[in-house]
């Protein structure tokens, strides 16, 4: 299976400052990367595919970028609505494997 | 927009079998993937495998085979068995629609196995 390393595991933040994190794949995977939200208690929520594409719907505050091994998904202007977990998946290889988490809040 | 809905015992028995439906709104089960992912408590996420409507299905390697995935069409909801569950399986278990991404999903539901 592919690995997939996400850090940080947690982290806090400033209403609109920047976030950034960044998901490893044990292998090259192209750009077979998915970035999901998933708020307490509510479905999770598909925002970017492809590595960097934004899914119909989804604020263009949210962005995405890499290749291969390395990629990174950035919130520019961190709003409340955006305290979350985020997890990247892989879809390159089956089975599909998902990255650890990170955990976004307020400071 | 396609809703999805899981529904099933919150509790099973070890080396029970644990049984899950997912009801389908606002889509057609037909010509369509849906998959099936988990996550244990305080743990990520784990894919556990897809079916199609036609009645293709792949599980994940991880499952060594507990796993039987089926669609009820005239239902439009589709099912997932999970024998010789043990205390690993506990843990919120989501359908979604979608093959290696799920692109919409169910908020999930909590199954303990515990005696």
């Amino acid at each position: 299976d592919i690995q997939m390393t996400q850090s940080p595991s947690s982290l806090s933040a400033s209403v609109g400052d920047r976030v950034t994190i960044t998901c490893q794949a044990s292998q090259d995977i192209t750009t077979s990367l998915n970035w999901f939200q998933k708020k307490p208690g509510k479905a999770p929520k598909l925002l970017m595919y492809g590595a960097s594409n934004l899914e119909t719907g989804v604020p263009s505050r949210f962005s995405g970028s890499g290749s291969g091994t390395d990629f990174t998904f950035t919130i520019s202007s961190l709003q409340a609505e955006d305290i979350a977990t985020y997890y990247c998946q892989q879809y390159d290889n089956l089975p599909p494997t998902f990255g650890g988490g990170t955990k976004v809040e307020i400071k | 927009q396609v809703q999805l809905q899981e529904s099933g015992p919150g509790l099973v028995k070890p080396s029970e079998t644990l049984s899950l439906t997912c009801a389908v709104s606002g889509d057609s089960i037909t010509n369509n993937y849906w998959s099936w992912i988990r996550q244990p408590p305080g743990k990520g996420l784990e894919w556990i495998g897809y079916v199609h409507s036609s009645g293709t299905t792949n599980s994940n390697p991880s499952l060594r085979g507990r796993v039987t995935l089926s669609v009820d069409t005239s239902k439009n909801r589709f099912s997932l068995d999970l024998t010789s569950v043990t205390a690993a399986d506990t843990g919120v278990y989501h359908c979604a629609r979608g093959k290696a991404t799920p692109y919409d999903w169910g908020q999930g539901t909590l199954v303990t196995v515990s005696s």
